[in-house]
């Protein structure tokens, strides 16, 4: 059936370095994949997306990479802060309605 | 413009009630999505509404669940007969339709006791 894999399950980086997150889809329709941003007990938020019609996506000091020949896409945060910390899930639609969500990152930034 | 508005927060029930998770969309947004958080674990797709249908239930158990986005009012998602293993966060997201960007509420974190 539909998957997504997500990789790393935790990931620890010093405040200013850098972090990157990888997910890897096996529905080659899919044709849209957000990154939603979760802290303890909240609600997920959107942070970026990216649809199949692009490669790359940048916004500030986040970005997504997507390679529809691999079917896998990559969230990127440089200069880490310790605010980033949170779990990071990557996604992936077809039609976009119907997402199916990685198992998800623990992003931790060392102060 | 207020968020995914979803009640209650948390809700607690013993083994064989029934509990109801109420969501109300963003202003503006007609299509209702739910899902599923076991701790530790990444959301599962359970139902897709619209107003006064249910467009893909394919991720909702077959027996004790049921949702409904009447013509008015929230959306609802009923959970008969409780069970231990319900015990998860619920969410509820929407969008103005559905290939724009889905919006999470706060969830509703239901203990099965």
């Amino acid at each position: 059936g539909e998957n997504v894999e997500q990789h790393p399950s935790t990931l620890s980086v010093q405040e200013g370095d850098s972090a990157v997150i990888k997910c890897t889809y096996s529905d080659s329709a899919s044709n849209y994949f957000p990154w939603y941003k979760q802290e303890l007990g909240k609600r997920p938020q959107l942070i970026i997306d990216i649809r199949s019609n692009v490669g790359e996506k940048k916004d500030q000091r986040i970005a997504v990479t997507l390679n529809k020949t691999a079917k896998h896409f990559s969230l990127h945060i440089t200069e880490t802060q310790p605010e980033d910390s949170a779990v990071y899930f990557c996604a992936a639609g077809k039609g976009t309605y119907k997402y199916i969500f990685g198992t998800g990152t623990r992003l931790k930034v060392l102060a | 413009n207020a968020g995914v508005m979803q009640n209650p927060r948390h809700l607690v029930r013993r083994r064989g009630q029934e509990a109801r998770l109420r969501c109300s969309p963003m202003k503006g947004h007609s299509h209702v999505y739910w899902y599923r958080q076991l701790p530790e674990e990444g959301l599962k797709f359970m139902v897709y509404l619209q107003k006064e249908n249910i467009i893909d239930e394919s991720g909702m158990p077959k027996e004790r669940f049921s949702a409904e986005f009447p013509k008015e009012g929230p959306s609802i998602l009923r959970i008969q007969q409780v069970v231990r293993g319900d015990s998860a966060a619920y969410f509820c997201a929407s969008s103005p339709d559905s290939k724009e960007t889905q919006y999470f509420g706060p969830g509703t974190r239901l203990l099965v006791l």
